[in-house]
């Protein structure tokens, strides 16, 4: 099984819908959890880091669910700007402070 | 503020050629790392660095060298480049560790083996 598994994609959806994907991670004691955005042939840039309690930062809700090892990230209102791909990333424990495991990316195209 | 810097931006090399390949950051940020990025396969860590004068291997250190002789710079070096290095090579660079501090990247080095 892979560290941190993602649904490729791609998800089309129209501009203004709501979506949701999911990332699961295979180490049940990794604590630190984060969403980065991806753009075509640009470098990864973080969205949001992913709490226990689930957390808001404008159109974006980013939720941990520990009992099924698993964080999903929520896009209300989609922009046309919202079009990327978004990396889950995890730092399992096992390999100390200093690395992140990152997913092979969800990407996400909101249609006009 | 440029961030992080990285050069070259493509580059083209015959199998056996060695290269450097440079990142410097203006962010007086202690932790530096090397990347990979392969199609379906996410950014694998190369190597990283923790502070300056101090080095340490990633996932797939193999064929590759580094040095931090400067706090600003991470040097990423092919010994006899493959074709199985082709790639999409990205640094970046945090304050601290990433349990705690995001990690800022360059935009990326894409370079091809023949």
């Amino acid at each position: 099984r892979k560290e941190v598994e993602q649904d490729p994609g791609p998800f089309n959806v129209p501009e203004g819908a709501t979506v949701a994907f999911n990332c699961t991670y295979s180490n049940s004691a990794s604590q630190s959890f984060f969403w980065y955005r991806q753009d075509c042939r640009k470098e990864p840039k973080l969205l949001m880091s992913v709490y226990s309690s689930g957390n808001e930062d404008g159109r974006f809700t980013a939720q941990l669910n520990r009992a099924s090892q698993y964080i999903s990230l929520l896009i209300r209102d989609s922009k046309l700007s919202d079009s990327a791909t978004y990396l889950c990333v995890v730092n399992p424990p096992n390999f100390g402070n200093e690395k992140l495991t990152f997913g092979t990316g969800t990407r996400l195209t909101i249609i006009p | 503020n440029a961030g992080v810097t990285q050069t070259p931006k493509f580059r083209v090399l015959k199998t056996g050629q060695s290269m450097t390949l440079l990142c410097a950051q203006d962010m007086n940020h202690e932790y530096m790392y090397w990347y990979r990025q392969d199609p379906g396969m996410g950014l694998r860590l190369i190597h990283y660095s923790v502070g300056e004068g101090t080095t340490a291997k990633g996932e797939v250190p193999d064929g590759y060298n580094v040095s931090r002789l400067k706090k600003q710079n991470f040097l990423l070096g092919l010994e006899s480049a493959a074709p199985s290095q082709t790639s999409v090579y990205f640094c970046a660079s945090s304050l601290g560790a990433f349990g705690n501090q995001p990690q800022h990247f360059g935009d990326g080095t894409r370079l091809s083996i023949l």
